[in-house]
């Protein structure tokens, strides 16, 4: 039983589409991310929603929004899709106490790449 | 700002080998450290999470040390085997403010042949 999954695991499309990609946590944790993995390897946050409130916006261009509809699920929508925004695209969870993290468990990652 | 440095970039060593992977960050204002294995086109899996007010953690073969105070912490793998071969990141949570996101290293990608 997957504890955090998303989908999909491969994204391929065309330049100014519009995508998204789903995430759900069976972990019971208040606090959902979405973490980007560059070329290079490097991660970095990108959102953070604690109880289906946006927490965290690391200055992402405004054409990503990510939504949460529950606690258990965060979704990130993409609009006008550039070269650019190629990358691994991982989802996360962790429970945050007074400001402090638990354990985080992350998904398998989507790759996405805009042609 | 807090940056979280990882040595070496990569690592390799023959089987049965001890190693030691370093991790340092530059504001020692953290919460927790955690410790996380990335295989290729796979996801992250937690290995260790070691608390601020703790000096180590062990899980199996793996330990963990923090020295908070110094900005250090190093990930000890006895023993060494080639399934452990993947790259190594560590991250750090600074709470408060930053409500639970992880800081992440580089990385260390690390390779044990036969």
């Amino acid at each position: 039983d997957t504890a955090v999954s998303q989908t999909p695991k491969y994204l391929v499309t065309q330049m100014g589409n519009d995508k998204s990609i789903k995430c759900e946590q069976n972990l019971g944790h208040d606090t959902m991310y979405w973490y980007k993995q560059d070329s290079k390897k490097f991660l970095k946050i990108m959102f953070s929603y604690n109880n289906k409130e946006l927490i965290i916006n690391e200055t992402v261009p405004n054409r990503f929004s990510p939504k949460s509809p529950d606690k258990a699920h965060l979704n990130l929508h993409i609009n006008s899709l550039e070269l650019g925004d190629s990358a691994v695209y991982f989802c996360a969870s962790s429970q945050v106490v007074v400001g402090r993290n638990t354990e985080a468990f992350f998904g398998q990652g989507t790759r996405l790449t805009v042609v | 700002k807090q940056e979280v440095t990882q040595i070496p970039a990569a690592l390799s060593v023959p089987e049965g080998e001890n190693l030691v992977l370093n991790c340092s960050f530059t504001d020692s204002a953290i919460y927790n450290l955690q410790w996380f294995r990335q295989d290729p086109g796979k996801g992250l899996t937690s290995l260790l999470l070691i608390q601020s007010s703790q000096r180590e953690q062990t899980s199996g073969r793996l330990n963990a040390s923090l020295d908070k105070s110094s900005g250090r912490s190093t990930l000890y793998i006895a023993a060494s085997q080639p399934g452990d071969s993947a790259t190594y990141l560590c991250a750090v949570n600074a709470g408060g403010t930053s409500y639970g996101k992880l800081t992440f290293g580089q990385g260390t990608i690390l390779t044990v042949h036969p």
